[in-house]
């Protein structure tokens, strides 16, 4: 059974840094890529990044651009997604995704339940 | 970034309807777009891949359309189980976008 599990939810100050991690679990890990999408409050789905098998080709949306990091340990079977410059525009329930093909671009077929950070002082 | 227009923003129908959403890309995505269903407080669940592909298990009431920029899901024989909020995704570019959602109410 494919499991993806998010870690590293928090509570962090405007301007603060957070990383927030997910363990892939029950499928070949680096036979895809993967993508952190996040959801405020209320508000609807916004793709936030995404990186393909190796780790090597990774995006962005404008909103992170040049904030947030991507990357992938798939020696550990892990995602990770550093955040930088946090503001309360931020704050939202994360959520690890498995793209259907290797590439940094697919559809979603898997999702954790997410994890929540909040940007607040 | 391509930007994905989801009409309506919510839907009220009654059991047994067939109901239409439409999602309308900002330039041309070939068929390159996902549905998926999304019910409270749970992870979305992938519907239908390059614009009409219906995954496994999902029930074939549901149905995708299109190509281009303009795209539909429908729902055919709306059921209870139906009620939930819709989102079109673009994977044509690197940078990939959501549609803003489509609430179904029955």
């Amino acid at each position: 059974e494919v499991q993806l599990a998010e870690a590293g939810g928090s509570v962090v100050r405007p301007g603060g840094s957070l990383r927030i991690s997910c363990a892939a679990s029950g499928f070949t890990f680096d036979d895809h890529g993967m993508s952190w999408v996040r959801q405020a409050p209320g508000k609807g789905l916004e793709w936030v990044s995404g990186i393909n098998w190796d780790g090597k080709s990774t995006s962005y949306a404008d909103s992170v651009k040049g904030r947030f990091t991507i990357s992938r340990d798939n020696a550990r079977n892990s995602l990770y997604l550093q955040m930088e410059s946090l503001s309360a525009e931020d704050t939202a329930l994360y959520r690890c995704a498995r793209g259907i093909t290797s590439s940094t671009s697919s559809g979603f077929d898997s999702w954790g339940q997410g994890i929540l950070v909040s940007v607040s002082s | 970034d391509i930007q994905m227009t989801q009409s309506p923003s919510t839907l009220s129908a009654s059991v047994g309807d067939r109901v239409t959403i439409t999602c309308r890309a900002s330039q041309s995505v070939t068929t390159w777009v996902a549905w998926y269903q999304q019910k409270s407080g749970r992870a979305p669940n992938l519907l239908i891949l390059k614009a009409s592909d219906l995954q496994s298990g999902v029930p074939s009431r549901f149905g995708g359309s299109g190509s281009g920029t303009d795209f539909t899901l429908t729902i055919k024989n709306l059921q209870p189980d139906d009620s939930a909020t819709y989102y079109c995704q673009q994977y044509s570019t690197y940078s990939q976008t959501f549609g803003q959602g489509t609430k179904v109410e029955i």
